[in-house]
């Protein structure tokens, strides 16, 4: 069973700093790794898609890694800005017969501090 | 562009009252369509998909129904709502598995509380 995990569950940081998410999974037959943005009460927003053949995405100040043996992505936010606060999801497409389904980790609460 | 649209945004309902929230999607044709419920603590919970009219899967046993009248359309359902099935709602859309991509999109969710 696949399961997925990001750590830390929350993070505090100062306007300007550069930061690091970190999500892990368990199998690695994955077809595709995406990060997401939730704003309090809202949907979830995505931010950048990484296929399994792929090691990493950018978009503006964002970029993601994906290490498929070893299970784990990282989503690097450059400069970070108030506007950035919200959660942060990443979610693992499976691979084969189960590729319809994507499982979730719980996201990181991240808090940008003026 | 593809958009996706759902409401209501809120909802409050007395138990044993019927449920239906729709979900439609433009600009796009054929896609996978699915229903997520969010649940403080718990993460995002996969409650149905469906990749064609008519055709639904469910993932977990409960007191909802999901149906697809149309291509583009989804809608969720209950006959007599429970105080647990209070939460945050999400429809989201991807292209078939096997277009390059297929990523995945959400609408902006129904928060449902039961009372």
């Amino acid at each position: 069973k696949q399961e997925v995990t990001q750590i830390p569950a929350a993070l505090s940081v100062p306007e300007g700093e550069n930061l690091v998410l970190n999500c892990s999974f368990t199998d690695s037959a994955i077809y595709n790794l995406q990060w997401f943005r939730q704003d309090p009460g809202k949907g979830l927003t995505s931010l950048l898609l990484i296929q399994s053949s792929q090691r990493e995405q950018t978009s503006g100040r964002l970029n993601a890694s994906l290490d498929k043996s070893s299970g784990r992505s990282t989503l690097y936010i450059a400069a970070s800005q108030p506007g950035d606060s919200a959660t942060y999801l990443c979610a693992v497409r499976h691979s084969g017969g189960s590729n319809y389904k994507l499982t979730f980790g719980k996201g990181t609460l991240l808090t940008v501090n003026p | 562009s593809q958009t996706i649209h759902q409401w209501p945004a809120t909802l409050v309902q007395p138990v044993g009252s019927p449920l239906s929230l729709e979900c439609t999607v433009e600009g796009t044709s054929n896609p996978n369509l699915y229903w997520y419920r969010q649940a403080a603590g718990r993460g995002l919970q996969l409650l149905f998909y469906s990749v064609g009219i008519g055709q639904i899967s469910s993932e977990v046993p409960q007191n909802l129904s999901a149906s697809r009248p149309q291509d583009r359309q989804f809608i969720l359902s209950s006959k007599k709502l429970l105080l647990s099935d209070s939460g945050f709602y999400l429809c989201a859309w991807s292209p078939p598995p096997g277009t390059y991509n297929s990523p995945l999109h959400f609408g902006n969710g129904t928060r449902l509380t039961v009372t």
